[in-house]
């Protein structure tokens, strides 16, 4: 596996299923990301994470938990979602966070999150 | 007002035109300027990056930003099928470079 790959591709859920989102970058990067991205809107920054300690959470509701266990993988725990939060959950890596200009973002596939 | 503001489309262009995108914003402090490629059912990747008012280019692309204005621009020569895509513009701030902000993208339609 090369770069940033995601797991699953595609998932369908009910508003009262628990589900969890993987992620896993093969760069040697300390920095991962989530962001969600919907149809007519810009991609949104979701959690920030630097050598696995959280720097950002952008308003993001509790209902969307993120963990990292070490700096090469990183998950989206996800239980009691709403229909709006179906959209692409796309996962991205960094060597940095862009303080010594190394913040270029790498992008996995994402999953595509459909919630009935 | 958005921070950032790009037409969505979608541009439709016959193979070899030249194509021009463009992203306005509004927030002063951003300094980083980038070019993200999203094809479809793939994640973004980045094309261009620059921190500077004026041209760059790479191959059949050419960023440019004016500061003063608060637009960029994302030039691509030659235009080829292979460059159907969503073009989306980002840009951060100094001393929060990894915190990106996003246009909508512009869907890119090359007709052979």
């Amino acid at each position: 596996e090369t770069g940033v790959t995601q797991t699953p591709r595609h998932l369908v859920m009910g508003m009262t299923n628990k589900k969890s989102l993987k992620c896993e970058q093969h760069l040697g990067h300390n920095a991962m990301y989530w962001y969600k991205q919907s149809a007519k809107k810009p991609l949104e920054l979701m959690f920030v994470y630097s050598l696995e300690e959280r720097v950002e959470n952008n308003s993001v509701p509790s209902r969307f938990s993120p963990e990292c266990p070490n700096s090469s993988h990183l998950f989206l725990h996800l239980h009691t979602l709403q229909p709006e939060d179906s959209a692409l959950y796309l996962c991205a890596s960094s060597q940095g966070l862009g303080l010594k200009g190394d913040n270029e973002q790498f992008f996995g596939p994402g999953t595509r999150l459909t919630v009935l | 007002q958005k921070e950032v503001e790009q037409d969505p489309g979608p541009l439709s262009v016959p193979e070899g035109a030249i194509v021009s995108l463009n992203c306005t914003y509004s927030n002063s402090a951003f300094q980083y300027f980038m070019w993200y490629r999203q094809y479809s059912r793939k994640g973004p990747e980045l094309l261009m990056y620059t921190y500077s008012s004026g041209n760059k280019e790479d191959g059949r692309f050419t960023a440019q930003v004016d500061k003063s204005s608060k637009y960029i621009s994302l030039f691509i020569r030659d235009s080829q099928p292979s460059d159907s895509a969503t073009y989306l513009c980002a840009m951060s701030a100094r001393g929060s470079n990894y915190k990106l902000t996003f246009g909508k993208g512009t869907l890119l339609t090359v007709n052979p």
